[in-house]
């Protein structure tokens, strides 16, 4: 089994729709949270990064953290075009900023105009 | 502008030939990491730097070699042990201050010929 497991999708959804991301882990010694987004042949862009249970929002995004169910979901409100692009979750134990990150396989979304 | 420089975007490596990508920093960050990105797959670390002149394995170290000579730089050579080499590799560096994400550059994608 698969540390952080995440929907490879794809997912299409239209333009202007609420869009769920989500990833589970197995192991509860994840203590922070990340999402990154990646666009086609380019590095992974940070968007959200969360440590405690509970929601973050950021302008149309919402990072959602459930650490009692194991469970970690990115919202996209309002979705566009161009947040058609492949979603990462990420994982780290502890706060050491050398700690290795756990990545989840991605979820490829399309937003269709 | 701050960020991580990775060349070449795309490289071909023939057949018992070693390669070396290059990443660059100019963010003052003190650790450095080389992942390697499959397709369907997330991504997993090779190696990764905490200081100068210090690095340790990844998950997937075998067939690759690193250096930190300089705190700005961490080349990654892909050598002829390697067997199956062909894959996306990025690199992403982070500060020494508690709690900060890590950020990517914008990959090298490596092929053979």
């Amino acid at each position: 089994q698969k540390e952080v497991e995440q929907d490879p999708g794809p997912l299409s959804v239209p333009e202007g729709a609420i869009v769920s991301l989500n990833c589970t882990y197995s192991n509860s010694a994840f203590q922070y949270f990340m999402w990154y987004r990646q666009y086609s042949r380019k590095g992974p862009e940070l968007l959200m990064y969360t440590y405690s249970s509970g929601n973050k929002e950021d302008g149309r995004f919402t990072a959602q953290v459930d650490k009692s169910s194991k469970y970690i979901s990115l919202f996209i409100r309002d979705s566009q075009p161009s947040d058609s692009a492949t979603y990462l979750c990420a994982m780290k134990y502890g706060s050491s900023n050398t700690g290795k990150l756990i990545f989840g396989q991605g979820t490829t979304l399309q937003v269709k105009p | 502008d701050g960020g991580i420089t990775q060349s070449p975007k795309y490289l071909f490596r023939k057949e018992g030939q070693n390669v070396t990508l290059s990443c660059e920093q100019n963010l003052n960050h003190d650790a450095m990491y080389w992942y390697r990105q499959d397709p369907g797959q997330g991504l997993r670390l090779i190696y990764y730097s905490q200081i100068v002149n210090d690095f340790q394995k990844g998950d997937i170290a075998e067939g690759y070699s690193v250096s930190r000579e300089k705190k700005e730089s961490f080349p990654l050579t892909v050598t002829s042990a390697q067997k199956n080499p062909t894959a996306f590799y990025l690199c992403a560096s982070t500060s020494g201050v508690r709690n900060q994400p890590q950020h990517f550059g914008d990959g090298t994608r490596l092929s053979i010929l």
